[in-house]
């Protein structure tokens, strides 16, 4: 079965710092890739996916950008972070099979 | 704007109770999920209804669907603390998870 590792788990950022939120998925070969971010109390908004390397679809237009420079390896960045950014973010991974999810990282922008 | 809603957004039950938690939606879907998440984790996939099925189990999971109410239903039978947890309902239109849309979920509290 697919494993999710995110990292970090928890990021503390001042506002207008930059961003790497790093996601790898084992177990499974050319997944879909997905970046979610949860606000407190709330459902999930997709932010980004990824059908394959290179290949990203924004839903969301905001200050993020994502990236996939390996089959199994999904970047969340931002050059200068807001503090509406603060939130859970989590990455996802589907290979003909529901969603598979990360533990997420909660970042604070203060 | 979220597709599947869940009601009641608290519930609080005794051990060994049921708990039941349902799911509204908008649109038409080619399935529909729930997905389970402890504090502070990721989501963890429960169940999985086509738009076809009515019924569905999985131990002491059982999940309803109605497309013409456009709702489902997620009970927990004999349900333990180690229950407690948010429940999500996600609906796909496609089938495809790239327009897989969350409610905001059910937090369940099962108390000893």
């Amino acid at each position: 079965s697919q494993t999710i590792h995110q990292w970090p788990a928890t990021l503390v950022q001042p506002v207008g710092s930059p961003l790497s939120l790093e996601c790898t998925v084992e177990g499974t070969s050319n997944p879909n890739l997905y970046w979610y971010r949860q606000a407190a109390g709330r459902g999930l908004q997709l932010l980004f996916y990824s059908v394959g390397i290179g290949q990203i679809s924004s839903e969301v237009p905001q200050n993020l950008s994502a990236s996939r420079p390996q089959d199994r390896q999904f970047i969340l960045s931002s050059k200068k972070l807001l503090l509406s950014d603060s939130g859970f973010y989590l990455c996802a991974s589907r290979r003909n099979s529901p969603l598979h999810f990360g533990n997420g990282t909660r970042l604070t922008v203060t | 704007s979220q597709q599947g809603e869940e009601d009641p957004q608290a519930l609080s039950i005794q051990e060994g109770e049921n708990a039941t938690m349902n799911c509204s939606y908008k649109t038409s879907i080619n399935n529909l999920q729930w997905y389970r998440q402890n504090s502070g984790r990721g989501l963890v996939h429960l169940i999985l209804i086509r738009s076809n099925e009515r019924e569905k189990h999985s131990g002491r999971l059982r999940v309803t669907l109605d497309t013409s109410k456009k709702s489902s239903s997620l009970l927990i039978t004999a349900s333990r603390a180690a229950d407690t947890a948010s429940y999500f309902c996600a609906t796909d239109p496609s089938g495809s998870a790239r327009q897989l849309t969350f409610g905001s979920g059910t937090q369940l509290t099962v108390l000893p």
